[in-house]
């Protein structure tokens, strides 16, 4: 079956620093992957996604590229804000219309 | 606001109780989900419907689980004679449609404690 693997948290760090969240899947055929962020007190946000192999998705900075060879999709930042303390979820999606999330990742960042 | 609402934001329940949770999803949407997210985990899918119509209920966890989507708008996800494993966020999400090109826009979730 499909499933998703992300590195546990918390991962702390202090502003400025470079972050990366690995991802790694396992699933049938080729699906789209996602990465998904949930600030505290709100709901899940798209935060970036990439359809196909060598994609690369970006959004607010942050950057994920599809790594079929591999089968991951590490987020990562070049420089962190505090207002990216969140907790990341990297998902996938084959076509049978339900995404497949990991267990979720929790930044920290520290002024 | 435009987004996707639910409510209770928080349910308290007893061992035994039934509950009824609420999703309006953003107008127009085609695609609704459901999704259960314990403590420290991540989403876990338990339904789907386009419109109406329930296409697939493979997540639901037993036959206490119920949900309903009767106009194509407002969904209730209904849990019968609730257990203490039931304690979990739940997540409703809406799309245009139901396919990865179109983003899945959640809620703030339900909060549910069986005590």
């Amino acid at each position: 079956g499909n499933s998703v693997t992300q590195m546990e948290g918390p991962v702390t760090l202090s502003e400025e620093a470079f972050l990366t969240i690995n991802c790694t899947y396992t699933a049938t055929g080729y699906p789209s992957l996602f990465w998904y962020v949930q600030y505290p007190g709100e709901g899940l946000q798209l935060l970036l996604k990439a359809t196909k192999a060598d994609d690369k998705g970006s959004n607010k900075g942050f950057e994920a590229t599809y790594r079929k060879e591999t089968t991951s999709f590490h987020l990562e930042k070049g420089s962190v804000q505090v207002s990216d303390s969140a907790v990341y979820f990297c998902a996938l999606y084959t076509g049978r219309r339900a995404l497949t999330f990991g267990s979720g990742t929790r930044l920290q960042v520290q002024p | 606001g435009a987004g996707v609402s639910q409510s209770p934001r928080y349910k308290v329940a007893k061992r035994g109780q039934d509950v009824a949770l609420r999703c309006d999803p953003i107008s127009g949407h085609v695609s609704l989900f459901w999704y259960q997210q314990a403590l420290g985990q991540g989403p876990e899918f338990l339904t789907y419907f386009q419109n109406e119509a329930q296409l697939d209920k493979s997540g639901l966890p037993s036959d206490r689980f119920f949900a309903e989507r009767p106009e194509g708008s407002v969904s209730t996800l209904k849990i019968q004679r609730t257990q203490q494993e039931d304690s979990a966020v739940y997540l409703c999400a809406s799309s245009l449609v139901g396919d990865s090109d179109s983003p899945l826009h959640f809620g703030n979730g339900t909060r549910l404690t069986v005590t």
